[in-house]
Formats: structure tokens, C-alpha cells, sequence
């Protein structure tokens, strides 16, 4: 299995607080992504990374920022946290697209109060 | 408006049948399609994966078939065990993009009956 970690792996926060969720990983994986899970909407796309510093939106990527300053590190950010975020976040990583599988860490359990 | 969807959230089969689980999509630009499975409080892990040049593609007890006319695709699991039972959601993407969006569908949650 690829070395990709998720921190913290719960957290609880207040509405309009900032918080930022950590995905990290050692396969010098190209390709990183962010995504939340809900039910009845599955998997959707927050954003995602095609190298340092390459960010683009994916699906339900309002209220939320990425950066990526290294390869192995891709961090998710809640500028002000509401109670719609509360979700469960996953990150993925991969090495290139073309038939290749993403994989997954572990997720983050978030709960906005 | 959700490009890939699985319309049927949860199925239920005998162990030991077959499963088949369903996926359709919109946007006839993809052409790289995967399934994943995921088991309650991990994260998902890659199952199998076709190409939009083939029509199917076998892995031990899972095959993949992709009717593109239909932008419909399946996922067979023969014989079906206990073990199976998870959520699993299928993905789809365009390699010809210029940035990749890995998109994924909605999940169905399938229970493998002793």
C-alpha cells in the first residue's frame, strides 16, 4: 500500500473557526486529491493538485482552500468552518493518471459545532 | 450535478450468487473507469479499473463491463462472499483533459448474506 497518512484523523470545531487538514504521503506521488464523503453523495471532488504549487477546483469547492508547496504534502483548508463541512475527508494520491489507481488514506472525521 | 451515479444505494445478495453492481455517467469525454471498495471507517481501496478502449476486463471473481453507447458500466462479482459486503463506488475520469479529475459516484452499499 502506498504511504499516504491523514491528520488529525478526528476533530471536532466551532463555527468560524479555520482549519486546516493535513494529507501526507512518500510515494512521491504526482498526483494529490481531496474529497468528502456524504451520505447520499458519495464521493465529491473539494480539489485537487497535478504537481507544487498546481491546484485546480473540483466539485464542492466552495469555502474550502488547498496548497501544495511540496510533493508530499497537500493541505486542505476551512477558512471559516460551518456546519455543512461537517463530513468525513479523504485524500488520494497517485502517481499519474493514465491507468493508474489512486489510493487512500485513512480519512478525517470532521464535526463543525 | 453529479457526473457519475449509482442509482441503486444498497443491494442484497446470497453468498455464493452473483452480484452486479451499476454505474452510469454523463460526460462521454471519460475514458478511464475504476471501482473501489470501501469498508466502514477506512479509507476506499482500488478494485479494478477498464479502459474505454475495452469492453471488459476480468480480475479473479471481478470483471468489469463498459457499454459506452449506454455510458453504462458494471461491476460482476462471481461467486459473491460475506466478505464482499462493503460500499463501493466506481469513478471515472478523462486522461485527455488537461488537469485529471478523478470523479467518483455516489456508492452502493452491498450485503453478502450468509
Amino acid at each position: 500500500d502506498a504511504g499516504i497518512t491523514q491528520s488529525p484523523r478526528h476533530k471536532v470545531t466551532e463555527t468560524g473557526t479555520p482549519v486546516t487538514l493535513r494529507c501526507h504521503q512518500t510515494e512521491n506521488h504526482r498526483y494529490m486529491y481531496w474529497y468528502r464523503q456524504d451520505p447520499g453523495h458519495g464521493l465529491r471532488l473539494i480539489h485537487y493538485s497535478y504537481g507544487v504549487k498546481d491546484t485546480d477546483k473540483g466539485e464542492v469547492s466552495d469555502g474550502y482552500s488547498v496548497s501544495r508547496s511540496k510533493t508530499e504534502d497537500f493541505l486542505l483548508t476551512l477558512e471559516s468552518a460551518t456546519s455543512s463541512q461537517t463530513s468525513v475527508y479523504f485524500c488520494a494520491s497517485r502517481d499519474r493518471t493514465m491507468n493508474t489507481e489512486a489510493f487512500f488514506g485513512q480519512g478525517t472525521r470532521l464535526t463543525v459545532v | 450535478d453529479q457526473q457519475v451515479k449509482q442509482n441503486s444505494p444498497s443491494l442484497s445478495v446470497q453468498e455464493g450468487r452473483i452480484s452486479i453492481l451499476n454505474c452510469d455517467y454523463t460526460n462521454s469525454m471519460f475514458d478511464y473507469f475504476l471501482w473501489y471498495k470501501k469498508y466502514p471507517a477506512e479509507g476506499p481501496t482500488f478494485l479494478i479499473s477498464i479502459s474505454s478502449i475495452k469492453d471488459k476486463n476480468e480480475d479473479g471473481r471481478f470483471t468489469v463491463f463498459l457499454n459506452k453507447s449506454a455510458k453504462h458500466l458494471s461491476l460482476h462479482i462471481v461467486p459473491s462472499q460475506p466478505g464482499d459486503s462493503a460500499v463501493y463506488f466506481c469513478a471515472a475520469e478523462n486522461h485527455g483533459g488537461a488537469t485529471n479529475k478523478l470523479i467518483f459516484g455516489t456508492g452502493t452499499l452491498l450485503a453478502v448474506q450468509p
